[in-house]
Formats: structure tokens, sequence, C-alpha cells
């Protein structure tokens, strides 16, 4: 089963920064936080993961609270092709590991 | 530099039939994952495969599922005999997978199966 739990859904306009929850309180000490998202009719993309550190890539910046249990994705001026499901999962960093996907969150991004 | 590729995109048949679907990952990468995707959930990981020897599938319904990986390379998955509850998305993914860690999957645009 997912270790995270995320809201079902969430809007923003476009041009606004929209900004993704994710819960993990159970997260063990060598399992990062990684975030996918899938657009509709296609298979999931890569988007950012990290241990403890904040980190940021072309893509969104990832928020993680100090104690690990929760993070954010902030993507900082949503368009609307960045309406999709986004999936945040907890997984060891090391080579060979599956994705365990939840049902993640819709975002709908409206001009 | 190619993406995952995967056929056919769409098919459809009646329960009890056979399909086979086909997918050629990113050159030179090791890990190999089938992931199956009802409606309305997330991807499930069905099998995996390092090189061309099985690592994981401990989720295939291994009585009409089943997979391989011939030469390391491409891969079928085939269901065989199909039920109504196989209609899903599957999903093939790949990754390079360096001894240092961990590092993204890949995935193709999936096969959309309807089990009439």
């Amino acid at each position: 089963d997912a270790k995270t739990t995320q809201p079902p859904s969430m809007d923003c306009a476009e041009g606004r920064a929209a900004n993704l929850p994710c819960n993990h309180s159970t997260i063990s000490g060598n399992e990062y936080v990684y975030w996918y998202r899938q657009i509709h009719s296609q298979g999931p993309q890569y988007i950012i993961h990290g241990l403890k550190n904040n980190e940021t890539n072309e893509m969104a910046s990832l928020i993680i609270t100090e104690d690990r249990k929760s993070s954010t994705l902030i993507l900082p001026h949503a368009t609307l092709r960045d309406t999709a499901v986004y999936y945040c999962i907890v997984r060891v960093h090391q080579a060979g590991t599956a994705l365990i996907f939840g049902k993640g969150t819709t975002l709908s991004v409206s001009s | 530099e190619a993406g995952v590729a995967q056929s056919p995109r769409y098919k459809i048949i009646e329960k009890r039939q056979s399909v086979a679907f086909w997918c050629n990952p990113i050159s030179g990468h090791a890990t190999l994952y089938w992931y199956q995707q009802i409606l309305g959930q997330g991807p499930k990981l069905l099998i995996q495969f390092q090189n061309n020897g099985v690592v994981d599938d401990s989720q295939l319904p291994k009585d009409r599922f089943s997979a391989e990986r011939l030469k390391g390379v491409d891969s079928t998955l085939k269901i065989q005999p199909a039920k109504l509850e196989d209609s899903a998305v599957y999903l093939c993914a790949s990754s390079l997978e360096t001894s240092g860690g961990g590092s993204e999957q890949f995935f193709g645009p999936g096969t959309r199966l309807t089990v009439l």
C-alpha cells in the first residue's frame, strides 16, 4: 500500500503558484520523497525527488518539513498544461526499487 | 533520445481471448517494469526485470499473466485467458539504475485494454 496521503483534487488559476501537499508520517530515514505526474492518456512523468533538504529544478520545487512527515510540491507559475494527476511517492533510493502509487491529486488549472 | 515504446496503443478483445503487449525500453536501461493501471487508480506493479531476469513478480496473476524479456531488451506481457477485470492501461517503464542509487523511471504511453 502507498505510504502517502494526498487530497483527491485541487484547483489553480493559470499563472498562480500551485501548492500540492502530501503527508508521509511513517517515512523511514532512508526513504526519499518522489513526485510524478500523469497527464491524461500519457504515462507518468518524473518531476523531482528529495530526502530532507528543499529541492528545485526546472519543473518544480519540493519543500520537505524538518520532521520529514510532510512535503509540498510547488509549481511556481501553473499553466493549462500542468493539469494532471500528481503522485507523491515514498521510496528507498536504491537501484531497482519499484514505485508504489496511491491515487494522487488531480490538479485542474483553469484560465 | 527515444522514449519507451509500447504497442499496440489500444486493444479490444472478448473475455477468454488472449492478448499480448510489447515494450521497447530506452536503450541501455537495465531495469524494466510492467504496471497495470485500472481507471481511477494509480499504477500497480505487475513485474520487474533486471536485464533478462525477474526481480519481482509477486503481484503478477501467474495463472493468466506471463511476461518475458528476451536478451535483456524488449519485453512482452501476455494475458491468457483475459477476464473482464483485466480492462486497464498497461504501462511499461524503464530505468538506468546505477550502483549509486535509484534513478527515475521513464514510462511509455501505455496500452489501453478493453475486455468485453
